[in-house]
């Protein structure tokens, strides 16, 4: 069984829907974080949480949420979904409670959203 | 601002070369530096982690190299496989344990 899972796989959706995507970890990590990746944009950051206490908003995190429910568990909500946000999204994993540690993160297979 | 660039953006080579995939860097002020594969439609998937205070890493026919000064990091595979055939992203560690990734570089090995 995969370590980090995301669920849905595909979403498609219209413009103004709420969405949320889900992504659960055996890894025992009590770092996660949320990605989008574009084509010709690379990947980057949207949220990322280092317990369930502590939430943090990445490079892009307008127009998302996020809430951490257990340490295995981290969900990404578009609250009213618009085109600019179709993109293949994941779920990362890492090590490290402490801050200035740096460990290597685990991805999820991801979630192909597309808004109409 | 840390800036990732891949160079070069696409690959081609037959079966059987070695290859060097290059990643630069614009702050050399970082943490880590991790490479990534990632196949069509599918997640990203660890390659190797090199940490600041090393100069190499290698796990099989791969082998990383990292010098911060520079803002460079290389990824050398040996005797390519058209089962290497992927996309390769190298991504920095920055502070906060936050990762900025560059654009990758496609890889296609022919038989």
């Amino acid at each position: 069984d995969a370590d980090v899972t995301q669920t849905p796989r595909n979403r498609i959706t219209k413009t103004g829907k709420r969405i949320m995507l889900e992504c659960s970890q055996t890894k025992g990590h009590d770092r996660m974080y949320w990605y989008r990746q574009d084509p010709g944009l690379g990947l980057r950051l949207i949220y990322y949480s280092f317990d369930v206490k502590d939430i943090n908003k990445g490079e892009i995190s307008d127009g998302y949420s996020v809430s951490r429910q257990a340490q295995a568990k981290f969900s990404l909500s578009l609250e009213s979904a618009i085109p600019n946000q179709t993109a293949l999204y994941f779920c990362a994993t890492s090590e490290g409670r402490l801050a200035g540690s740096y460990n290597e993160q685990f991805f999820g297979p991801g979630t192909r959203l597309t808004v109409l | 601002k840390q800036e990732v660039t891949q160079i070069p953006a696409a690959l081609s080579v037959p079966e059987g070369e070695n290859l060097v995939l290059n990643c630069s860097f614009t702050d050399s002020a970082i943490y880590n530096l991790q490479w990534f594969r990632q196949d069509p439609g599918k997640g990203l998937t660890s390659l190797l982690l090199i940490q600041s205070s090393q100069r190499e890493q290698t796990s099989g026919r791969l082998n990383a190299s990292l010098d911060k000064s520079s803002g460079r990091s290389t990824l050398y595979i040996a005797a390519s496989q058209p089962g290497d055939s992927a996309t390769y992203l190298c991504a920095v560690h920055n502070a906060g344990n936050m990762l900025t990734f560059g654009g990758g570089t496609r890889l296609m090995v022919k038989p």
